[in-house]
């Protein structure tokens, strides 16, 4: 079964640094992967899609990487600020359906002044 | 929350006893998912319905069942709650777009304490 692993439970940087987080997956390619944010308390929201045909992908200071050939994909926000400390999630369908899938168990990202 | 409730948002229950979770939706998407979220496990679907009556097992099914007789609202009940069961749920909802890649809208969550 699909597996997922993301590299470095939490990470600190200082504001204004850009910030990236790895999310590596373990057996077949998925057609598309996306990744979340979630903040203490609350359910997770969707940022950002990239398909497998899709290098990569950019939303205002949020920039996602997918390699199919590394298994891995990398999520950047550039310019980091304090109010993106959250925990971040990958997440990829299954192999038996596209709309059913699987989370990684997250990076804590905190960004110090 | 992408017009997503769930209750209630928090219970304490004793062992043994039966649970309730209700997520009720108001944009009429076909999927809807249970997932449960622990320390160290991430979120783990527990059970999913890709419409009314029509439900599958998640990676984590025993000890909960669901039904959806409605497309707004998805139930999910512990028959005989254990220790284990304690953790924070999260109900989800997707569109179902053919072919295409659906993101998944998650509601508030209930944290549920079994003692």
């Amino acid at each position: 079964s699909q597996k997922i692993e993301q590299n470095s439970e939490a990470l600190n940087i200082q504001e204004g640094k850009t910030a990236t987080l790895t999310c590596n997956y373990t057996n077949y390619s998925p057609a598309y992967l996306q990744w979340y944010r979630q903040d203490p308390g609350r359910g997770p929201v969707f940022l950002l899609l990239i398909r497998e045909n899709e290098k990569e992908k950019r939303k205002e200071r949020l920039k996602v990487t997918f390699d199919t050939t590394l298994k891995q994909s990398l999520f950047h926000i550039t310019a980091s600020q304090p109010a993106d400390s959250a925990t971040y999630l990958c997440a990829l369908p299954t192999s038996s359906s596209a709309s059913k899938i699987i989370f990684g168990s997250g990076t804590r990202l905190s960004i110090r002044p | 929350d992408a017009g997503i409730t769930q209750s209630p948002r928090h219970k304490v229950t004793e062992t043994g006893t039966p649970v309730t979770l209700r997520c009720h939706q108001t944009e009429n998407h076909r999927y809807m998912y249970w997932y449960r979220q622990d320390p160290g496990h991430g979120l783990r679907l527990i059970h999913y319905s890709y419409g009314v009556k029509d439900t599958d097992k998640g990676e984590v099914s025993d000890g909960y069942s669901v039904s959806r007789s409605k497309t707004e609202d998805f139930l999910l009940t512990l028959e005989s709650a254990t220790s284990s069961q304690t953790s924070v749920y999260f109900c989800a909802i997707s569109e179902d777009r053919a072919f295409q890649a659906d993101e998944q809208y998650f509601g508030p969550g209930t944290r549920l304490t079994v003692t």
